[in-house]
């Protein structure tokens, strides 16, 4: 199984400020076909479903703010949130989609500062 | 817009069989991936298997095949069952949609949780 790697596990970051979460797998998630990473992006808020936030690495899902972005290829990625809003707060997790069982990074919690 | 809702007991009981049922409304259940998730109290996530609307599934290979995954197409419905329950399957149930059968989910169901607890 790919494992799925996340830091840090918990992040508190000002109003306004960029937040930066990363995520690591075990072996490229780089499909050489299509030139596409296979991972993807959620924000989970309390008492909810993840929702799904950018996936291939970089492409934002439509009506996701574009404040969000996501970078990174191979084994390395990130999630920016270039100024956080108060509606931020959440815990968000990276999935690799490149092979099964997909499997989740450990989620890493975003707070207030 | 596609919608998702699970069903089922909230309470099973140790080594009896858990199941679940997931209604898709507004749109069809044709020509999808449809998955389950499973997330523990306070912790991650942890995909389960998928099914194809044709029949074909796909499990996570460390759940010890104690899953099986059916859909019924005429109602527009899916199914997840897990025999032998334990404590450690108490969670909360998703069901999702493999939006462009490339392994990410969107939409998701809102949850049920499952306590196994005698």
């Amino acid at each position: 199984d790919i494992v799925m790697t996340q830091s840090p596990d918990s992040l508190a970051v000002s109003l306004g400020e960029r937040a930066t979460i990363n995520c690591k797998s075990s072996q490229s998630l780089l499909y050489s076909s299509n030139d596409k990473n296979y991972l993807t992006w959620y924000q989970q808020k309390p008492g909810q479903p993840p929702k799904l936030l950018i996936y291939w690495a970089s492409t934002r899902e439509s009506g996701v703010p574009d404040r969000f972005s996501g970078s990174g290829s191979g084994t390395d990625f990130t999630l920016t949130i270039s100024s956080l809003q108060a509606e931020d707060v959440a815990v968000y997790y990276c999935q690799q989609c490149y092979n099964t069982p997909y499997t989740f990074g450990q989620g890493t919690k975003l707070e207030i500062k | 817009q596609v919608q998702l809702q699970e069903s089922g007991p909230g309470l099973v009981k140790p080594s009896e069989t858990l199941s679940l049922t997931c209604t898709v409304s507004g749109g069809s259940i044709g020509g999808y991936f449809w998955s389950w998730i499973r997330q523990p109290p306070g912790k991650g996530l942890e995909w389960i298997g998928y099914i194809y609307y044709s029949g074909g599934t796909n499990y996570n290979p460390s759940l010890k095949s104690r899953f099986t995954i059916s859909i019924d197409t005429s109602k527009n419905q899916f199914s997840l069952k897990l025999n032998s329950v334990t404590a450690a399957d108490t969670a909360v149930y998703y069901c999702a949609r493999d939006s462009a059968s490339m392994g990410w989910f969107d939409p998701w169901g809102q949850g049920t949780l499952v306590t196994v607890s005698s």
